[in-house]
């Protein structure tokens, strides 16, 4: 399996703060990298999917980079609304594995 | 808009059988372009990817849950199931359904509200 992690495991900003999540895979992979933001009691909603695609309907603040083993999510300019666990997840090799999470919270 | 909509049992006995359901609704389960998923969150940890259905039935399956799941689709329902036999403790989560978009480089882009499932005597 395709084991994922992402640092930090929990991160606290300021609205109006810029901020990046790293997502580390064990195997090197191209474009088969989604990020996903989670709020409690609520459908996890999908930002990026092809490493650095945003779906439509979701703000220009969020972008996503990376490829190989290294990704990224960077949220541009926090904004209250943003603060939640974000998960990355690949789908280039089943089983389809997530990172554990990061959980964004306010300062 | 399409919408997903799991329901099933609440509680369920340790050593029986979940089973769920999720209800398509705003667009057709038969399209070529999406396969269906099960996802699942125990309580304070991450998303498991359970498995995916395509709409002629073929599926893909988790091997750590392959020897107790299946995972199957009623197009004339526009619905697909997700059945886990032989329950623990272990199994206690919030299950979601999602579709699985494949112009998406397989990205969950539709997801249930999710359904809270617990295994207890």
């Amino acid at each position: 399996d395709i084991q994922m992690t992402q640092s930090p495991s929990s991160l606290a900003a300021s609205v109006g703060d810029s901020v990046t999540i790293t997502c580390r895979a064990s195997q090197s992979f191209r474009n088969y990298l989604s990020w996903y933001q989670h709020k409690p009691g609520k459908a996890p909603k999908l930002l990026i999917y092809a490493a650095s695609s945003l779906p439509r309907g979701v703000p220009s603040r969020f972008s996503g980079g990376g490829s190989g083993t290294d990704f990224t999510l960077t949220i541009s300019s926090l904004q209250p609304e943003d603060f939640a666990t974000y998960y990355c997840q690949q789908s280039h090799t089943m089983p389809y594995t997530f990172g554990q999470g990061t959980k964004l919270e306010i300062k | 808009q399409l919408q997903l909509q799991e329901s099933g049992p609440g509680l369920v006995k340790p050593s029986e059988t979940l089973s769920l359901t999720c209800t398509v609704s705003g667009g057709s389960i038969s399209s070529s372009s999406h396969y269906w998923g099960w996802i699942r969150q125990p309580p304070g940890k991450g998303l498991e990817w359970i498995g995916n259905v395509y709409y002629n039935g073929v599926t893909d399956y988790n091997p750590s849950l392959k020897s107790r799941v299946t995972i199957s689709v009623d197009t004339s329902k526009n619905h697909f199931s997700l059945k886990v036999t032989y329950v623990t403790a272990a199994d206690t989560a919030v299950y979601y359904c999602a579709r699985l978009e494949s112009g998406y480089y397989d990205a969950f882009d539709v997801w249930g509200p999710g359904t809270m499932v617990t295994i207890s005597s």
